[in-house]
């Protein structure tokens, strides 16, 4: 089966770069996303990476590394703003042209001033 | 911007009524999804649909059915609501199957 794991919280102070990290047992994919939401919010999407190495943008960046089974989320310059959970996915090879994607549980940073 | 709009915000319902989640989204995308989303468990996928009149089951169908009649709406349908069907249910759609998912603002369904 498939299944991603993530720290369940995670907390830093303003200003700061925090790495949210994603692990992942699947049999294939085809890439990594990352998702946010705010408390009482709708998931937003964040990033994809299809392929191994960093994506960027603006303050967020994404990494994926398939031989390590590992990828992660870095949010550089912290704003209160980003207080949220974030999620990790990914669409198995087996979910044909469905679309289908496997949520990780979902990580709550608390930025602090 | 995609908009995916579901009808209620929040939801009460007594056990064993019948109760319908509407989602519509305005982008003419091909796949829709039903999640529900838990404390402590992620969003778990109950059905979703990649073409008018097709459905498949997610992870935990189980008490649950679907409707996709028209491309842009996709319909949950608790068939005898029970307690443990209490939760946040959030609709999602994406223009083809690599593409972002987009979700509605979700709907917290209660049941006593």
């Amino acid at each position: 089966g498939q299944s991603l794991e993530q720290p369940s919280e995670v907390t830093a102070v303003e200003g700061a770069i925090v790495q949210i990290n994603c692990t992942y047992q699947t049999s294939g994919f085809y890439g990594l996303s990352w998702y946010q939401q705010h408390d009482g919010g709708a998931p937003t999407f964040l990033s994809y990476n299809a392929l191994d190495g960093l994506e960027e943008t603006g303050r967020f960046s994404s990494f994926l590394s398939r031989s390590d089974s590992y990828g992660y989320l870095l949010l550089q310059e912290l704003q209160m703003k980003d207080s949220a959970s974030y999620f990790c996915a990914v669409r198995d090879l087996g979910s044909g042209n469905t679309g289908k994607l496997i949520f990780g549980q979902g990580t709550t940073l608390q930025v602090k001033p | 911007d995609v908009k995916v709009t579901q009808s209620s915000r929040y939801l009460v319902k007594r056990t064993g009524e019948k109760v319908f989640l509407e989602c519509v989204q305005d982008m003419d995308h091909e796949n829709m999804f039903w999640y529900r989303q838990d404390p402590g468990l992620g969003l778990r996928l109950i059905y979703f649909s990649y073409d008018v009149k097709m459905k498949e089951k997610g992870d935990i169908p189980e008490g649950y059915s679907v409707s996709r009649e028209k491309k842009e709406r996709f319909s949950l349908i608790l068939e005898s609501a029970s307690t443990n069907q209490t939760s946040m249910y959030l609709c999602a759609s994406s223009l083809t199957s690599n593409q972002p998912q987009h979700f509605g603002d979700g709907t917290r369904l209660s049941i006593l």
